[in-house]
């Protein structure tokens, strides 16, 4: 059975960071891309970051480029999702995702999601 | 971006009736549209994606259909464990983007 499980959240103020974790279980970790995916307090899903199954690349969307970093430990079957300068609107619970790839990406397995409040 | 518009943003029913949840994208976006359900406590759920290709487990009452721009996720008889948000989310380009979501309430 896959699972993911996310851990890491919690309140934070602005500016500061905060690292999210995510272990994986019950399929070969490093055959998968993978992928971090939020949702805002009663809004709508927003993918985050991506990255390949050997962790050579990875990709953002412009509203978290250059402060998320996404990076995985195979060897742990574990990714991660390091947040810096985080902002009020970083506020979301956030989801582990597994990747597949048909034309681009969905997802088809989630975790539970860890919350991630921004506030001062 | 290619942006994802749902409707209706609400839509009740009552268990055996079927229902129909709508998702229309900016652009063309081939086939290649996913539909999710999200549950209060449970992970989100791929029912369906490449438009009509169900999801390992997903039941067959659930059927998703359209191309290009306009796409429809239905459901036929619908069950008690049915109730809850849809998503659809397109996978034909860059960036992945979602829909605002349907919620289905029990009438």
């Amino acid at each position: 059975e896959v699972q993911l499980v996310e851990t890491g959240g919690g309140l934070v103020q602005p500016g500061r960071s905060l690292k999210l974790s995510c272990v994986a279980s019950g399929f070969t970790f490093n055959n998968y891309w993978m992928s971090w995916t939020r949702q805002a307090p009663g809004k709508g899903l927003e993918w985050v970051a991506s990255i390949t199954n050997s962790g050579g690349s990875t990709y953002y969307p412009d509203s978290v480029k250059g402060r998320f970093t996404i990076s995985r430990d195979n060897a742990q079957n574990t990714l991660y999702l390091q947040m810096n300068s985080l902002r009020s609107e970083d506020t979301a619970t956030y989801y582990c995702t597994r990747e597949k790839q048909l034309r681009y990406w969905y997802f088809d397995f989630w975790g539970p999601g860890t919350m991630v409040t921004v506030s001062s | 971006d290619v942006q994802m518009t749902q409707s209706p943003s609400n839509l009740a029913a009552s268990p055996g009736e079927s229902v129909s949840i709508n998702c229309k994208a900016s652009k063309s976006i081939s086939k290649y549209l996913a539909w999710y359900q999200q549950k209060p406590g449970k992970a989100n759920k791929l029912l369906i994606y490449s438009g009509s290709t169900l999801q390992s487990g997903t039941p067959s009452r659930f059927s998703g259909s359209g191309s290009g721009t306009d796409f429809t996720l239905t459901i036929r008889n619908l069950e008690p464990e049915d109730f809850g948000l849809y998503y659809c989310q397109q996978h034909n380009e860059y960036p992945p983007t979602f829909g605002a979501g349907t919620k289905l309430e029990l009438k």
